[in-house]
């Protein structure tokens, strides 16, 4: 199976902060790349798929790039409902998630 | 609005066996790929199984292949989840969540429901 592998897994950061995390596979995966946002208690929501395309009502200031092993998942300017742990997934191959980054409140 | 409701969840003894149900509303259930994900408490999540839109296909994790089947019933938009033969790392919230893109994302997901193996 491919390894998807997040850093940092937690981070704290304050509103109106730029935040980038990183996924990186252990082998190319083409765009095969999607994120999603998960809040305590609640299911995941799908924030980017394709690597960098946005679903409708995702606000702009989330934004993914990215191909073959190397991802990025950026919130330009944090807001307060942000707070959340964040996963990739890839789906390039039977279906692996990485293992999460807790974003929390500075 | 596109809606997932699980079902079936509950406490079950190591070796048991349980079946979860997911109510699908507002799409075209019978267009979508299906799939099943789980969370053990405090963990990631982690890819269970999918089913095609027709039930032709079907495919699973290798963690629970051979006690668990997926299957879905059109008529009734529902998918399910059967589980067998539980063992106490099978303890999780399981999701039920419509494949997009070619089943390569999946969007929206249920709420969850959990499902504790103890004894």
């Amino acid at each position: 199976d491919i390894q998807m592998t997040q850093s940092p897994s937690s981070l704290s950061a304050s509103v109106g902060d730029r935040v980038t995390i990183t996924c990186r596979a252990s082998k190319s995966i083409g765009n095969y790349l999607n994120w999603y946002q998960q809040k305590p208690g609640k299911a995941p929501k799908l924030l980017i798929y394709a690597a960098s395309s946005l679903p409708s009502g995702v606000p702009s200031r989330f934004s993914g790039s990215g191909s073959g092993t190397d991802f990025t998942l950026t919130i330009s300017s944090l807001q307060p409902e942000d707070f959340a742990t964040y996963y990739c997934q890839q789906s390039y191959s039977t279906l692996t998630f990485g293992g999460g980054t807790k974003v929390e409140i500075k | 609005q596109v809606q997932l409701v699980e079902s079936g969840g509950g406490l079950v003894k190591p070796g048991g066996s349980l079946r979860l149900s997911c109510a699908a509303s507002g799409f075209t259930f019978s267009d979508y790929y299906m799939s099943w994900i789980r969370q053990a408490p405090g963990k990631g999540l982690e890819w269970v199984s999918y089913i095609s839109s027709s039930s032709s296909a079907r495919y699973y994790a290798d963690s629970v292949k051979g006690r668990f089947t997926i299957s879905r019933d059109n008529a009734k938009n529902s998918l399910y989840l059967q589980m067998n033969s539980l063992k106490v790392e099978d303890t999780a919230v399981y999701y039920c969540a419509r494949a997009m893109g070619g089943k390569r994302w999946f969007d929206p997901w249920g709420q969850g429901t959990l499902v504790t193996v103890s004894s």
